[in-house]
């Protein structure tokens, strides 16, 4: 079945420093990849997504590219701010039927001042 | 516009009794999920509303779950005689049927004591 492998946390950053979390996935056909964030006390919310290989998705200051030779999709930041301060989830939709997401297992991502 | 709500935000109940989890999603959408968010297994698909159609139940971890989507809206997850492995957040996400983007709720903080 499908599945998603992503860095166990918690990452802690000073401000400004350079993030990636690192995604790997495994699915039948060709899937559509996202990153979801979970902020502090808030519900899951797309962050950015990309549907082909070699899309780069990026929002916020955000990128991750599509990678199919690798079955990867990292998510990077030059300079993370305090307000980066979250549970990041790489998320796959694989084929039809109920496009259901299959997440990985989150990675806390805390930035220190 | 009004997002995706869940109600109660948290629901503390005693082992062996029923409870019922309500969802409204954004209207319009016809695509409902359900989803659990628990500290061993990160998040899992439960169940699937699309229109008309039969539901997807594949995720349902037992026969002591079920699900109803009345009138194409409001869903209610209901959860038989709780054990305490049921303790988790349950999310709630719509989208509609142009695009793979869902729309998660708040959730619901469920404890089974």
């Amino acid at each position: 079945g499908d599945s998603v492998t992503q860095m166990e946390g918690p990452v802690t950053l000073s401000e400004e420093a350079f993030l990636t979390i690192n995604c790997t996935y495994t699915a039948t056909g060709y899937p559509s990849l996202f990153w979801y964030v979970q902020y502090p006390g808030e519900g899951l919310q797309l962050l950015l997504k990309a549907t082909k290989a070699d899309d780069k998705g990026s929002n916020k200051g955000f990128e991750a590219t599509y990678r199919k030779e690798t079955t990867s999709f990292h998510l990077e930041k030059g300079s993370v701010q305090v307000s980066d301060s979250a549970v990041y989830f790489c998320a796959l939709i694989s084929g039809a039927g109920s496009y259901q997401l299959t997440f990985g297992k989150g990675t806390k991502l805390s930035v220190i001042p | 516009g009004a997002g995706v709500s869940q109600s109660p935000s948290n629901k503390v109940t005693e082992k062996g009794k029923d409870v019922e989890l309500r969802c409204d999603p954004i209207s319009g959408h016809t695509a409902l999920y359900w989803y659990r968010q628990s500290l061993g297994q990160g998040l899992e698909f439960l169940i699937y509303f699309q229109g008309n159609s039969a539901p997807d139940k594949s995720g349902l971890p037992s026969d002591r779950f079920s699900a109803e989507r009345t009138g194409g809206s409001v869903s209610t997850l209901t959860i038989q005689r709780t054990q305490q492995e049921d303790s988790a957040v349950y999310l709630c996400a719509s989208r509609s049927t142009s695009w793979y983007e869902q729309f998660f709720g708040p959730g619901t903080r469920l404890t089974v004591l």
